[in-house]
């Protein structure tokens, strides 16, 4: 079956430090790549996605590249902000459905 | 963008009485929505996929009769909690995906709703 593994937080950054939360996932066939955030309170929104290999997603200073011979998919940033200070999720879907798989969640604190 | 709401946000009840929670998509139709719910500091956990016009499919270990799912209409679907429990305490989150979008397009999520039984 299809699983995910994120490395267990809390992350702790002082502001404009560099960023990286890991990644990586068991899945069949050739799954989409998804990375979640989500604000104390909120529901989810997408950050960033990949669809296939060699794709590097990108949104808001946030990249992760698709690395099919690692299977992994981690996320960076280069400079942190406060604001950014939230919980990471890391997800795959399988083409032709529509399930997500999750991972546990990385919690982000960034302080000033 | 695509938008789902979902409402409440937050509600608060006494054990015993069924709470319903709505999940709407607010511009754009949805054939299938999913419903999650997260316990503090943990991750999503998948309780059923609700299907547009027929039963939902509920995840191993999720109860049927607890959790019914009804999703009437392309940009409705909803939750209720019948005989509330505290353990029934929770976040729960619905998401939804776009009928006519790839199939690798991702999900959209609601706001969550905190569900508290006193």
């Amino acid at each position: 079956g299809n699983s995910v593994t994120q490395m267990e937080g809390p992350v702790t950054l002082s502001e404009e430090a560099f960023l990286t939360i890991n990644c990586t996932y068991t899945a069949t066939g050739y799954p989409s790549l998804f990375w979640y955030v989500q604000y104390p309170g909120e529901g989810l929104q997408l950050l960033l996605k990949a669809t296939k290999a060699d794709d590097k997603g990108s949104n808001k200073g946030f990249e992760a590249t698709y690395r099919k011979e690692t299977t992994s998919f981690h996320l960076e940033k280069g400079s942190v902000q406060v604001s950014d200070s939230a919980v990471y999720f890391c997800a795959l879907a399988n083409s032709g459905y529509s399930t997500l798989t999750f991972g546990k969640g990385t919690m982000l604190l960034v302080s000033p | 963008g695509a938008v789902v709401s979902q409402h409440p946000s937050w509600v608060i009840c006494k054990s015993g009485t069924s709470v319903k929670i709505e999940c709407r998509s607010l511009d754009f139709q949805a054939t299938t929505m999913f419903w999650y719910r997260q316990f503090p500091k943990q991750s999503l956990m998948l309780m059923a996929t609700s299907n547009e016009g027929s039963k939902a499919t509920y995840e191993q270990g999720v109860e049927k009769d607890k959790f019914l799912i009804n999703h009437a209409s392309l940009t409705l679907s909803t939750l209720t909690v019948t005989s509330a429990h505290p353990e029934d305490s929770s976040f729960y989150i619905c998401s939804a995906r776009d009928s006519w979008a790839a199939d690798n397009q991702p999900q959209h999520f609601g706001d969550g709703t905190r569900l508290s039984i006193l």
